[in-house]
């Protein structure tokens, strides 16, 4: 079955250190997204992509973040300096043209713990 | 008022029962409704979509949307210990490709 892979599944890094995250969407699909849970809380829209650019954005996506698809299977997220508050679990999401909207498929997560 | 209420429970049933999970919602822009399931540790999975009012059912889940009331509810029958897991809901607008916003979740738990 197809699914969405994030590396690292795990980072950890000191404030002020830029860090990407990395997401392989399903092979198909055109509509690639970030959400962020912090620890205890919800989870939150960052950003979503469609066509190579930024479809929408959430108050939380400052210009210390951005996100590039920088060949025909990547999707990637930067947080040029991270802070403390940063420190969060990162999903990946996807989904297809004949996906309805809603039916997003999640990656497992990548963990990022700001030191 | 937050855009969407979720009860965090926790909720403990015991194997067999049948369980209900809500969620509010204030903006009535939001027209589909998710219920995604997400295990300690994992990205959240999608279990049930919908986009309108009345019932839908897939095998043990049943999901209920009142978009009169701005209320959305997960009922799960003959739960067992394997639905343990934090239930979201989530919701979107129209838009194709639109943000979804989610509930905090419910932490549901099933003994045997």
């Amino acid at each position: 079955e197809p699914e969405v892979t994030q590396t690292p599944s795990h980072q950890v890094t000191q404030m002020g250190q830029e860090v990407i995250l990395r997401c392989v969407p399903i092979s198909n699909h055109l509509y690639f997204y970030w959400y962020r849970q912090i620890l205890g809380q919800k989870v939150e829209f960052l950003v979503s992509f469609y066509n190579n650019e930024i479809s929408e954005k959430s108050e939380i996506f400052d210009d210390q973040f951005s996100v590039e698809r920088p060949d025909g299977s990547n999707f990637t997220l930067k947080i040029r300096s991270t802070k403390l508050e940063d420190s969060a679990m990162y999903f990946c999401a996807s989904r297809g043209t004949s996906g309805n909207t809603g039916e997003l498929f999640f990656g497992e997560g990548s963990r990022l713990t700001v030191l | 008022q937050k855009e969407v209420e979720q009860d965090p429970g926790p909720l403990s049933v015991p194997e067999g029962a049948i369980v209900s999970l809500n969620c509010t919602y204030s903006n009535s822009a939001f027209q589909y409704f998710m219920w995604y399931r997400q295990y300690s540790r994992k990205g959240p999975e999608l279990l049930m979509y919908t986009y309108s009012s009345g019932n839908k059912e897939d095998g043990r889940f049943t999901a209920q949307v009142d978009k009169s009331s701005k209320y959305i509810s997960l009922f799960i029958r003959d739960s067992q210990p394997s639905d343990s897991a934090t239930y979201l809901c989530a919701l979107a607008r129209a838009q194709a490709g639109t943000a979804l916003i989610f509930g905090k979740g419910t932490t549901l738990s099933v003994s045997s």
